[in-house]
């Protein structure tokens, strides 16, 4: 089966802990994004890779973190300069030549 | 810049019901257009896309969305609602590039 994979489903941390949250697709896709979302906020981009050891950020990168080492994963790390980091997260990749993206099943962090 | 608006967080209708979201959008080029649908706790699915071939665009789960240039819009409508359509539902713009704009969501209820 296609498709990305998000894991943990749901994480918990201490105020103050670095965590980082894990997406890998065998969708192929070069591009790969991380969103964060909130109740009533829709989605808001933190990161996103168009190609392997390369990316930029999107609006509300203060407080994250990215790697792309190679094309089937994307971690996303949450630091603790994150100031609000409780939220569901949710990973995604794109099929340029349709412009569609693909999601996870996203990972809900709670930190206390 | 092009951005989506979509009117109503919440909209309830009675099963069996005519379904209807409202997305206007805006973009200084002819857009792609989508339609996502969220589950609670899981991630998006792409219900439909707009890609100029037709106006009226027929997605899964028997909802359709039909582009309306003069009004900007891109609403969302099936005949006749079920309890399973109960869900988050997410207009998207994209400009063919590397990146999606999304809506804040709209929240249908289905009332039994």
């Amino acid at each position: 089966d296609g498709g990305i994979t998000q894991s943990p489903k749901y994480l918990f941390r201490k105020e103050g802990q670095n965590v980082t949250l894990s997406c890998e697709q065998n969708l192929n896709h070069d591009a790969m994004y991380w969103y964060r979302q909130d109740p009533g906020q829709g989605l808001r981009l933190i990161y996103y890779s168009q190609i392997v050891n390369d990316f930029q950020k999107g609006d509300i990168a203060e407080g994250y973190s990215v790697s792309r080492e190679k094309k089937e994963s994307f971690p996303l790390t949450v630091t603790s300069a994150q100031k609000n980091p409780t939220a569901f997260y949710l990973c995604a990749s794109m099929d340029s030549n349709l412009y569609e993206q693909y999601f996870g099943p996203g990972t809900r962090l709670t930190v206390t | 810049a092009q951005s989506v608006t979509q009117l109503g967080s919440h909209v309830s209708v009675s099963e069996g019901a005519l379904v209807l979201l409202r997305c206007n959008y805006s973009s200084s080029v002819p857009p792609y257009l989508f339609w996502y649908v969220q589950y609670p706790n899981q991630g998006l699915q792409l219900l439909l896309k707009y890609t100029s071939a037709a106006t009226l665009v027929k997605g899964i789960n028997g909802f359709e969305a039909e582009f309306k240039k003069s009004e900007t819009s891109f609403h969302l409508t099936k005949p006749s609602a079920h309890m399973s359509d109960a869900a988050e539902y997410f207009c998207a713009v994209s400009l063919r590039d590397d990146k999606i704009i999304f809506g804040k969501g709209t929240r249908l209820h289905i009332l039994p």
